[in-house]
């Protein structure tokens, strides 16, 4: 069985605060990663995806892979009330229509 | 943008009732994927699609059936609605080519079975 594994949270930091998510995953066959994320009551929505180890910036977020360790993470810099929500990390083999095994994401709370 | 549309946000059943749950996406991806989503347990993957007319079972398909006629459509049936179907039901696409997986949801439908 593929897993996907986040802490559940909350996760609570302080606006402006650098916020750090991490993911485990099972699959060491996985090669495609994905964060998203998720407003109470709304639909997941894609945020970042990395498919190499290291790091990709895109704007306050960094995601980070390692995949020897099987770990991903995100990084969320300056911290914003609007960053609150719960954040789902999901792994996949490389092949184009396998489906994306997720996480059950970890909870993010920013207090202003 | 892609944009992934379903038919209702909100749906209200009683127990046997026939439902059908309809996701329509505009891009031309290959794979549709339906969803549910509960409290503590995440997001389960019911059944998906990677072709016209055919379909693959996910993790929970019991209860349920699809349909795909048409490349842009994904149906979900649920051939007799039972309250432990009372959930949030999630439909996704993705490409397969260049095959970076990279899925797109829908709104979402909250369906309530009475």
């Amino acid at each position: 069985q593929k897993e996907v594994e986040q802490n559940s949270g909350p996760l609570s930091v302080p606006e402006g605060a650098i916020a750090s998510l991490n993911c485990t995953y099972s699959d060491r066959g996985s090669q495609s990663f994905f964060w998203y994320r998720q407003y109470s009551g709304k639909s997941p929505e894609l945020i970042m995806s990395i498919y190499s180890n290291g790091d990709k910036e895109d704007g306050r977020f960094t995601a980070q892979l390692n995949k020897a360790s099987q770990y991903v993470s995100l990084l969320i810099r300056d911290s914003q009330p609007s960053d609150s929500a719960t954040y789902l990390c999901a792994v996949t083999a490389n092949s184009g229509n396998t489906p994306l095994v997720f996480g059950k994401g970890t909870r993010l709370s920013v207090i202003a | 943008d892609v944009k992934v549309t379903q038919s209702s946000r909100y749906l209200v059943k009683r127990t046997g009732e026939k439902v059908f749950l309809e996701c329509v996406q505009d891009m031309d991806h290959e794979n549709m994927f339906w969803y549910r989503q509960d409290p503590g347990l995440g997001l389960r993957l019911i059944y998906f699609s990677y072709d016209v007319k055919m379909k693959e079972k996910g993790d929970i398909p019991e209860g349920y059936s699809v349909s795909r006629e048409k490349k842009e459509r994904f149906s979900l049936i649920l051939e007799s609605a039972s309250t432990n179907q009372t959930s949030m039901y999630l439909c996704a696409s993705s490409e397969t080519f260049p095959g970076y997986n990279e899925q797109f949801f829908g709104p979402g439908t909250r369906l309530t079975v009475l």
